[in-house]
């Protein structure tokens, strides 16, 4: 299985602040990499794919950037409603794997 | 988009089936791989497998034994079995659309928690 590693696992932040998430793979996905916003109580929200491709309806603030083994997710101006823990994926193989998450708090 | 709904019983007891039905609505069961996805309390994600309409699945291979999918094309519905089930298989049930094109799960039903005890 392929292994994913995200950090940091939390952190603080304030509204406007950029923030940067990385993800790192156990080996190379090429760049099958999605990344995911997950609210309390709510399913999971497909942000990005292919490592750097906006889903239909995200705003341009999330940008992903990367390829092989090293990944990040960046939030260009934080949002009130940005407040949440993402997860990164990878579907190069299955099964398909997660990231551990990484929560983003209010400072 | 389409919608999903995953329903089922919210309580199982050890060693017993977990069964769960996910309908499908606003879009054909023919058009993406169909996958469940669990997420125990105050945990991460773990991917459990998918399957195409034609009955084509795959799993994952830490749970493929205990693991029975099927879609009901008629219904537009699709259903997870798993067996010998344990208190580590209390989980918030995700069914979720995969997208063969993008590779993302881009739709997501709301979830179903299960919680194994006796």
């Amino acid at each position: 299985d392929i292994q994913m590693t995200q950090s940091p696992s939390s952190l603080s932040a304030s509204v406007g602040d950029r923030v940067t998430i990385t993800c790192r793979a156990s080996q190379d996905v090429n760049s099958y990499l999605n990344w995911y916003q997950q609210k309390p109580g709510k399913p999971p929200k497909l942000l990005i794919f292919g490592a750097s491709s906006l889903q239909s309806g995200v705003p341009s603030r999330f940008r992903g950037s990367g390829s092989g083994t090293d990944f990040t997710l960046t939030v260009t101006s934080l949002q009130p409603e940005d407040f949440a823990t993402y997860y990164c994926q990878q579907s190069y193989s299955t099964p398909r794997t997660f990231g551990q998450g990484t929560k983003v708090e209010i400072k | 988009q389409v919608q999903l709904q995953e329903s089922g019983p919210g309580l199982v007891k050890p060693s017993e089936t977990l069964s769960l039905t996910c309908t499908v609505s606003d879009g054909s069961i023919r058009n993406y791989y169909w996958s469940w996805i669990r997420q125990p309390p105050g945990k991460g994600l773990e991917w459990i497998g998918y399957m195409f309409y034609t009955g084509s699945t795959f799993h994952n291979p830490s749970l493929r034994s205990r693991v029975t999918m099927s879609v009901d094309t008629s219904k537009n519905q699709i259903s997870l079995k798993l067996s010998s089930v344990t208190a580590a298989d209390t989980a918030v049930y995700y069914c979720a659309s995969y997208n063969s094109d993008s590779y993302g799960f881009d739709s997501w039903g709301q979830g179903a928690l299960v919680t194994v005890s006796s």
